[in-house]
């Protein structure tokens, strides 16, 4: 089965460092572009970066760009985000994407999410 | 910087309704336009890619429109299982989503 699975709820203090995980499994993971989309509490889809994991070619949303960081080991397809130091505006469930070969930037297979609390 | 404004915000509708969803792009993106589905707790879903297809298994209910700046997304007659909220999404440089659309019944 083609599927991105996503690590675990996260619950962290402001200040620490988090690094969240996404695996693909059923197809050739160095092939595809898998991305991150940040989603706050009750608001909207926000695109955060991109990675190809075949040869770690990287682009940031200029909102994201410095504030988190994208990386993915092909040997364990598995990519990741990850923050240095968290704040309470982190807080958002965060979806990893993989693109489509077809369609202008779609994205049919998502991770089921995972939600990061940042909370003192 | 692209800016992709939808509208509406939010709609209510009956059950057969035919429901139209709008979205305007601050340039031209040629047909690099999404559309995708979000309901409650899960994630979001693909619809229709490159503005006007439909992806493999969606049902025909759903179809997209537009080319340029002003794209057009329609249920054509709305089910309870609708319920939900719906993301255009563009692909010019970087991917960038519009607002949401939060449908509901009447």
């Amino acid at each position: 089965e083609v599927q991105l699975v996503q690590s675990g709820a996260e619950v962290k203090k402001p200040g620490e460092s988090l690094k969240i995980s996404c695996k693909g499994s059923g197809y050739s993971f160095t092939s595809y572009w898998i991305g991150w989309v940040r989603q706050m509490p009750g608001k909207g889809l926000e695109w955060m970066g991109i990675i190809y994991p075949g040869d770690s070619d990287t682009r940031y949303s200029p909102s994201f760009q410095g504030q988190v960081t994208i990386s993915a080991d092909k040997s364990i397809s598995t990519a990741y985000l990850q923050w240095s130091s968290l704040k309470a505006s982190d807080t958002a469930m965060y979806y990893c994407v993989r693109r489509n070969y077809y369609g202008s930037g779609s994205y049919s297979l998502w991770g089921q999410g995972t939600l990061v609390t940042v909370s003192s | 910087d692209i800016q992709m404004t939808q509208s509406p915000s939010s709609l209510s509708a009956s059950v057969g309704d035919r429901v139209t969803i709008t979205c305007q792009a601050s340039q031209d993106i040629s047909n690099y336009l999404n559309w995708y589905q979000q309901k409650p707790g899960k994630a979001p879903k693909l619809l229709i890619y490159d503005a006007s297809n439909l992806e493999t298994g969606v049902p025909s209910r759903f179809s997209g429109s537009g080319s340029g700046t002003d794209f057009t997304f329609t249920i054509s007659s709305l089910q309870p299982e609708d319920i939900a909220t719906y993301y255009c999404q563009q692909y010019d440089n970087l991917p960038l989503f519009g607002g949401g659309t939060k449908v509901e019944i009447k």
